[in-house]
């Protein structure tokens, strides 16, 4: 068990919805990642937050929106779903440094788009 | 842009063999990350490398920071079937502020 957790573990949801997607981080980690898993496919870096703010973008969709909340869960909010959005969604926690350091993954968010 | 390249793509082995990996990167890394990663299971951390040369161990698992600070090697000894999974390098991004993912290595291990 890494101490991160999501949820839910897995979504179904229809083209053009909207979801959110919960992630708590490890005790004491004040950066939480977000990164996407297509199927067979290598891990892709969204969005990372600091302690509440904003700290590095990535290649995260402008239908994709993310932000840490003062207890330092986040939430990962993705709408106008399309078919293309079904994915494993991972969050990972690092910390307490604001440098990258070893980060520590969730079991992820399946996300499937019908 | 930043790339991460892992060979092989995919390896299959007997139980019992060593198996070697390696990763190479565009740019110079100061950290490199080792992850596993078993189907449907988010990614672990193996093995944490902060000094070019530097060679560290957990179990049968192997790992180095190369010299020249853009590559780093994964070395299984004496394979076993639990073995299988993804193999995750991963480094600092640009802007170091995010971890990058290479390709991933698949191994399967044939009992």
């Amino acid at each position: 068990d890494s101490g991160v957790t999501q949820t839910p573990k897995h979504l179904i949801t229809a083209t053009g919805q909207r979801v959110t997607l919960r992630c708590s981080p490890r005790s004491g980690d004040l950066s939480v990642y977000w990164y996407q898993q297509s199927l067979d496919q290598g891990l892709q870096f969204l969005i990372q937050y600091y302690n509440g703010e904003e700290r590095a973008k990535g290649n995260i969709l402008e239908r994709f929106s993310a932000q840490q909340f003062p207890d330092l869960h986040s939430e990962l909010n993705l709408s106008s779903l399309e078919l293309g959005d079904s994915a494993l969604y991972f969050c990972a926690s690092s910390g307490p440094g604001s440098m990258n350091t070893e980060a520590f993954f969730g079991q992820g968010t399946r996300l499937t788009v019908v | 842009g930043q790339q991460l390249n892992q060979s092989p793509q995919s390896m299959f082995i007997q139980e019992g063999e060593d198996v070697s990996m390696n990763c190479t990167s565009s740019s110079i890394f100061n950290t490199w990350l080792w992850y596993k990663q078993d189907p449907g299971e988010g990614p672990v951390l193996l093995i944490a490398l902060y000094k070019a040369g530097e060679l560290t161990s957990n179990g049968r698992l192997t790992a180095q920071f190369g010299i020249t600070r853009k590559d780093s090697f994964l070395n299984i000894s004496a394979s076993i079937p639990s073995d299988v999974g993804i193999y995750f390098c991963a480094g600092p991004g640009t802007g170091a502020n995010n971890l990058f993912f290479g390709t991933g290595t698949r191994l399967t291990v044939i009992p």
